[in-house]
C-alpha cells in the first residue's frame, strides 16, 4: 500500500540558512500533520492543514511557514536556520472519514551546522 | 491541556514472554482516541494499535492488545510472545482528532 512520502530524507544546512521539506500524503487523504522530533525527544506537533487550509498551529516557530497545495501535498518552509532546528521532522496524513488515525512518513533528518 | 505520561523510560522482555507498557493521560475532553506507535532503529513512525475511548471493548491487534482503563484514564500495551523484531521506542499518543500529544516513549529491548 501506498504510505506517506517525504523529501528529501536527509538534509544538511548551515545557520541562517533555509530549507524546504515536502510532503505528499497517502492517496485520497486529505489532512496533512508536521511534526518535529528532537533527539531523544517525543514528537511535537507544529501544524496541520485540512483541504488546503491551516487547521491547527503547534509549536511552529515563527521562523516557519508551511501550506498544503491543490494535489493536497505540503511544504515546510524553514528560515534563518538555528543550530536546535536539528532534528527528524514527520508528516503524517489522515483521511476526513477517519481523521483520528495519523499515518507517518518516514521522516526528513536535517542537519544545522 | 492533555499531556501523556510514559513512567518507564526502558524496559526489557525475554524472547516469547509477554510484557506490558504503561500509559496514562490527562484529558477533560469526552470524546478522544488512544494510539500506541513504534519507532525502531530507522526511527520510521509504526502505527501499532488504536483505541476509541467511546469502546469499551480493548482493541487487539494479533500479539498486540491494550487495557484501556477509561476512568482512570490509563491505556497499557500488552506485547505476547516478544520477538527481537518487537525491540523498539513505543509512544503511546493522544488526539481528540487533529494533532497528536505524545508521551515521552518506552524503549523496549528483547533479550534473546
Amino acid at each position: 500500500a501506498a504510505g506517506v512520502i517525504q523529501s528529501p530524507r536527509h538534509l544538511i544546512k548551515e545557520k541562517r540558512e533555509t530549507a524546504t521539506l515536502k510532503c505528499y500524503p497517502i492517496p485520497r487523504h486529505d489532512t496533512v500533520y508536521w511534526y518535529q522530533q528532537g533527539p531523544g525527544q517525543d514528537p511535537q506537533f507544529l501544524i496541520s492543514f485540512y483541504e488546503k487550509m491551516q487547521s491547527d498551529k503547534g509549536s511552529i516557530p515563527d521562523r516557519f511557514s508551511a501550506q498544503q497545495f491543490s494535489d493536497y501535498h505540503s511544504e515546510l518552509n524553514m528560515s534563518s536556520l538555528e543550530l536546535g532546528d536539528s532534528a527528524l521532522y514527520f508528516c503524517a496524513s489522515s483521511f476526513n472519514t477517519d481523521q483520528e488515525t495519523q499515518y507517518f512518513g518516514p521522516g526528513t533528518r536535517l542537519l544545522v551546522l | 491541556a492533555q499531556t501523556v505520561t510514559q513512567s518507564q523510560p526502558e524496559m526489557s522482555v525475554q524472547e516469547a514472554e509477554t510484557v506490558t507498557l504503561s500509559c496514562t493521560y490527562d484529558t477533560s475532553e469526552s470524546d478522544y482516541y488512544l494510539f500506541w506507535y513504534k519507532q525502531p532503529p530507522s526511527r520510521q513512525m509504526i502505527l501499532v494499535i488504536r483505541q476509541e475511548a467511546y469502546k469499551q471493548q480493548n482493541a487487539t491487534e494479533n500479539r498486540f492488545s491494550v487495557n484501556f482503563q477509561k476512568a482512570a484514564k490509563s491505556f497499557s500495551l500488552k506485547i505476547s510472545d516478544s520477538q527481537l523484531g518487537d525491540a523498539a521506542m513505543y509512544f503511546c499518543a493522544f488526539t481528540t482528532g487533529n494533532q497528536f500529544y505524545f508521551g515521552t516513549g518506552t524503549s523496549l529491548t528483547v533479550i534473546p
